[in-house]
């Protein structure tokens, strides 16, 4: 299931199942959208990127589906893995600028 | 891939000492470094932005004095946190991007620095 903590939301899954993480944007003008994974200690990791005249791509294992409407993103990693297990983070760019602003981040923790 | 290299990745000091990060792209030019910070469970917090061969940009509530970038080439960026208190004592991420006019494209991540501040 999932949490929200003092600071980081928290996704629980078991291995094998489907992923599904969230973020809601806030700025209207965003029209570059990335996703990246942090894993602990580490920097984070570029997973996948959409552009805001697309509402779907499809990465390996990874899909992000953007929702312009409703300001909404998500990124769905199937038959997550132990080693999925990170903090997520979305990431949105106004056009014109190349500056992101990030999400707070999802905590994922797969379970064997 | 994009390759961006941080170093060191883990430092002890004691207060008041300097302490310089360096960031470096391997395999491309970087005309444009970010550097963040980032504190335990919370996200990433822009410092500054450097653009190569310029001063840097530094967001609201960042001392320039106190956090000094120096963006001399293509491929480096560091980054200096002089009198390093306890209260410094974070987790450093640098970021560069490749390419000029090119709005779309993702930033890549050095592997961070811990800043141990005693």
């Amino acid at each position: 299931g999932e949490s929200v903590g003092l600071h980081l939301p928290t996704l629980s899954v078991q291995e094998g199942d489907n992923s599904i993480i969230n973020c809601a944007y806030s700025n209207s003008a965003s029209d570059y959208f990335i996703w990246y994974k942090q894993e602990s200690g580490k920097g984070p990791q570029f997973i996948i990127d959409i552009r805001s005249n697309m509402d779907k791509r499809q990465g390996q294992r990874v899909t992000v589906l953007l929702n312009k409407t409703v300001k909404h993103l998500s990124l769905q990693i199937a038959a997550t893995q132990p080693g999925d297990s990170a903090v997520y983070f979305c990431a949105e760019m106004p056009g014109g600028s190349y500056i992101p602003t990030f999400g707070r981040g999802t905590s994922l923790i797969v379970h064997p | 891939g994009a390759v961006v290299s941080q170093h060191p990745s883990w430092v002890i000091c004691k207060s008041g000492t300097s302490v310089k990060i360096e960031c470096r792209s391997l395999d491309f030019q970087a005309t444009t470094m970010f550097w963040y910070r980032q504190f335990p469970k919370q996200s990433l917090m822009l410092m500054a932005t450097s653009n190569e061969g310029s001063k840097a940009t530094y967001e609201q509530g960042v001392e320039k004095d106190k956090f000094l970038i120096n963006h001399a080439s293509l491929t480096l960026s560091t980054l200096t946190v002089t009198s390093a208190h306890p209260e410094d004592s974070s987790f450093y991420i640098c970021s560069a991007r490749e390419g000029r006019g090119h709005i779309d494209q993702p930033q890549h991540f050095g592997d961070g620095t811990r800043l141990s501040i005693l």
